[in-house]
């Protein structure tokens, strides 16, 4: 079965970066994308960005441009989500999530989620 | 960016009545639309994509529809564990992908 496992919560300063990570079971992990969302406390889910794991594309959420890094490696079937210079308000759960990769044409959308990573920002 | 505008923002409801959830776009997604169901401390779980194609494992009692800019989630007989939180998102034209601000459905 489709699994993503996210890595543990993590607690930063304001100014520092966090990356996190998302491993991927259970399916073909190159014939797909991954997307990045994230959740603050009492808000809804806001779509940071996607990268392919074929070939490493990205498409970054205008708000998060030059702060923000997804990359993956295929022989772990993992992704990554870096994100610097963090305030207060990064403070969210952020999840992976499978999705679409229009190379590859296997049409998802967000179908499989990873449980969750809780990052917290605090001086 | 496409805006996802949903209502109402709660719906107050007792269990086996029907719920109506409702998401408009700020223009036309086309029919790329998706609903969500978030339970407390959980991640969204997919329920519709495609406007109106249940995604697997989600129960008969969940219909939805529309197109263009209007589209419509309706949960015909209520269980216990539908009360949570929906969300609609749309992938037309992405970048960006979007979520609408949700809708709690809460038990009466």
């Amino acid at each position: 079965q489709v699994q993503l496992v996210q890595s543990g919560a993590e607690v930063k300063k304001p100014g520092a970066s966090v990356k996190v990570s998302c491993e991927a079971s259970g399916y073909t992990f190159i014939n797909y994308g991954i997307s990045w969302v994230r959740q603050a406390p009492g808000q809804g889910p806001e779509w940071m960005g996607w990268i392919s794991a074929h070939n490493g594309d990205t498409n970054y959420a205008q708000k998060f441009q030059g702060r923000v890094t997804m990359t993956t490696d295929t022989v772990t079937s993992t992704a990554y989500m870096e994100l610097r210079s963090l305030r207060s308000d990064d403070t969210a759960v952020y999840f992976c999530a499978r999705d679409y990769d229009p190379l590859k044409g296997y049409y998802v959308n967000l179908d499989h989620w990873g449980q969750g990573t809780l990052v917290t920002v605090s001086s | 960016e496409i805006v996802l505008t949903q209502s109402p923002a709660t719906l107050s409801l007792s269990p086996g009545e029907r719920a109506t959830l409702s998401c408009r776009a700020s223009q036309s997604v086309r029919s790329h639309l998706a609903w969500f169901q978030q339970k407390r401390d959980q991640a969204p779980s997919l329920l519709i994509f495609d406007a109106s194609k249940r995604a697997a494992g989600t129960p008969a009692r969940f219909r939805a529809n529309g197109s263009a800019t209007d589209f419509t989630l309706t949960i015909s007989s209520l269980e216990p564990e539908d009360f949570a939180v929906y969300y609609c998102q749309q992938r037309s034209n992405w970048p960006p992908l979007t979520f609408g601000g949700g809708t709690k459905v809460e038990i009466k």
